[in-house]
C-alpha cells in the first residue's frame, strides 16, 4: 500500500458527461501528480500542484482541470468526455515541489461509452 | 526531444536473470527510477538511482547507469514468478517525469 488513495476505482460514463476523479496525497506529502496511462500513448504526466499551486503542466487537454484543496487532496475534472479519454488516470505523491521520488496510487479507471 | 526508450517485452526463464535496458535523453536528469507494475495495479516505486551512482544494489536488483551512454539497466537475479510484470524506466526531466512506455517481463517456467 503506497498511502496514496484514489477514487473511485472504476467509473463507466457517457460521451459528453464530466466526471471528477479524487487524490488523497500520502500523509506529510505535498505534491500531487496527475497521469493517465492508454494503450497507445503509456503514461502521460498531466499536471503537478504543489501545496495547493500549480507546479508544472503536461500534456493536458484544455477539457481536462484539476485543482489541489487546503487539506492536500486533489480532483482532477474531466468534461466532455471522448470514447478516447477511457484510459486509466493516476495520481502520484511526493514530499516536495521537485517531481523526485513519487508514489502512485491504484488509479481510477475510467471508460466512456 | 524528451524520450525514453525501452523495449517492450523480454522473455526470461524462470531462477535466471532479466535483464531491462533504457535509454533516456535529458542529461541533467537528478534521479533515474524503475517502476513495477502488476495487473490492475498502479505503479510500485521499485528502486532509483542518483545521477551521480554508477550503480546500486538491493537485494535481487541492481540498477547499472551509464552517463555517458545515457543507459540504465535494470537486473533481476534469480527471476521468479511473481516478477512477472510491466517495468517502467523514468527520468526526471525539468519540473516532471518522464516514463517510458514499459517493458512487459513474461516468466517462463
Amino acid at each position: 500500500d503506497s498511502g496514496v488513495t484514489q477514487t473511485p476505482k472504476h467509473l463507466i460514463t457517457a460521451t459528453g458527461q464530466r466526471v471528477t476523479l479524487r487524490c488523497s496525497p500520502r500523509s506529510g506529502d505535498l505534491s500531487v501528480y496527475w497521469y493517465q496511462q492508454s494503450l497507445d500513448q503509456g503514461l502521460q504526466f498531466l499536471i503537478h500542484y504543489y501545496n495547493g499551486e500549480e507546479r508544472a503542466k503536461g500534456n493536458i487537454l484544455e477539457r481536462f482541470s484539476a485543482q489541489q484543496f487546503p487539506d492536500l487532496h486533489s480532483e482532477l475534472n474531466l468534461s466532455s468526455l471522448e470514447l478516447g479519454d477511457s484510459a486509466l488516470y493516476f495520481c502520484a505523491s511526493s514530499v516536495g515541489p521537485d517531481p523526485n521520488i513519487q508514489y502512485f496510487g491504484a488509479g481510477t479507471r475510467l471508460s466512456v461509452l | 526531444g524528451e524520450d525514453v526508450e525501452q523495449s517492450l517485452f523480454l522473455s526470461v526463464r524462470e531462477g535466471d536473470s532479466s535483464v531491462i535496458n533504457c535509454t533516456y535523453t535529458d542529461s541533467s536528469s537528478t534521479y533515474l527510477y524503475w517502476y513495477k507494475q502488476e495487473p490492475g495495479a498502479g505503479l510500485q516505486l521499485l528502486t532509483y538511482i542518483f545521477s551521480n551512482m554508477d550503480m546500486k544494489q538491493d537485494q535481487r536488483l541492481t540498477v547499472l547507469l551509464n552517463k555517458k551512454d545515457k543507459h540504465l539497466s535494470l537486473r533481476i537475479a534469480d527471476t521468479q514468478t511473481g516478477d512477472s510484470a510491466i517495468y517502467f524506466c523514468a527520468e526526471t526531466s525539468g519540473d516532471k517525469i518522464i516514463f517510458g512506455k514499459g517493458t512487459r517481463l513474461h516468466i517462463l517456467p
